[in-house]
């Protein structure tokens, strides 16, 4: 497609279920990002992939969160046993690593969720 | 750590105003910054961008000077439009060639009134 695609775009879920969130980057996008955008909070960063490997998971919030991603494409962001504040916008972001750094990072639209 | 800080929302505006929002910004080292802004419905794209200390970023009227002596990268517009209501987020990178981890302020909503 012509941009990042992230599904699905709305989830609502019960505390303790597991959720998996889906992420397809701009196609030969070597870098891919989630981020987290939680009411009032910003945007903070989860996770950074460079290829299907992860240089940066330093933004994770707990051992509840793991990411992926297959073939240097795809990733997706699970979160097990959901807890309520556990509801934000994930958002996710691909862009040409280069080797250095441009700033230009293209975000989907997010997965919003909501967990009861 | 690194970090930024922005001027809290919402700033409302009339058609034709002049708009500043400020962002302020603590890093080690000698980062790039950036205004990302989001449209309502739509994902967050890449505004302006600086990369060294008295650059000036500007794109659609839109200008902010990386101020290194200051810290700061204010946004500004001299003359608002409707359309341009929308959330502004400052960001920086300070990892280069490390990928392009950002670390962004908290958003600025500007809604602007006919």
């Amino acid at each position: 497609g012509a941009g990042v695609s992230q599904s699905p775009s709305n989830k609502v879920t019960e505390k303790g279920k597991d959720v998996e969130l889906r992420c397809d980057p701009i196609s030969g996008h070597t870098a891919l990002y989630w981020y987290r955008q939680s009411l009032g909070q910003g945007l903070e960063f989860l996770i950074y992939f460079q290829g299907n490997s992860a240089p940066d998971k330093s933004g994770l919030p707990s051992d509840r969160f793991s990411a992926e991603r297959t073939g240097g494409s795809v990733s997706t962001l699970t979160i097990q046993r959901t807890q309520q504040e556990d509801s934000a916008v994930y958002l996710c972001a691909s862009s040409i690593d280069t080797g250095g750094y441009t700033g230009e990072l293209f975000f989907g639209e997010g997965s919003r969720l909501t967990v009861l | 750590g690194d970090s930024v800080t922005q001027m809290e929302g919402p700033v409302t505006l009339s058609e034709e105003a002049f708009l500043t929002i400020n962002c302020t910004y603590t890093a080690t080292g000698y980062p790039s910054l950036f205004w990302y802004v989001q449209y309502p419905g739509e994902g967050l794209q890449l505004l302006l961008k600086a990369t060294k200390a008295d650059d000036k970023g500007s794109n659609k009227g839109f200008e902010a000077t990386y101020r290194k002596e200051t810290t700061s990268f204010h946004l500004e517009k001299g003359s608002v439009q409707v359309s341009d209501s929308a959330v502004y987020f400052c960001a920086l990178s300070s990892q280069w060639g490390q990928g392009g981890k950002l670390i962004f302020g908290q958003g600025t909503e500007l809604s602007v009134k006919p």
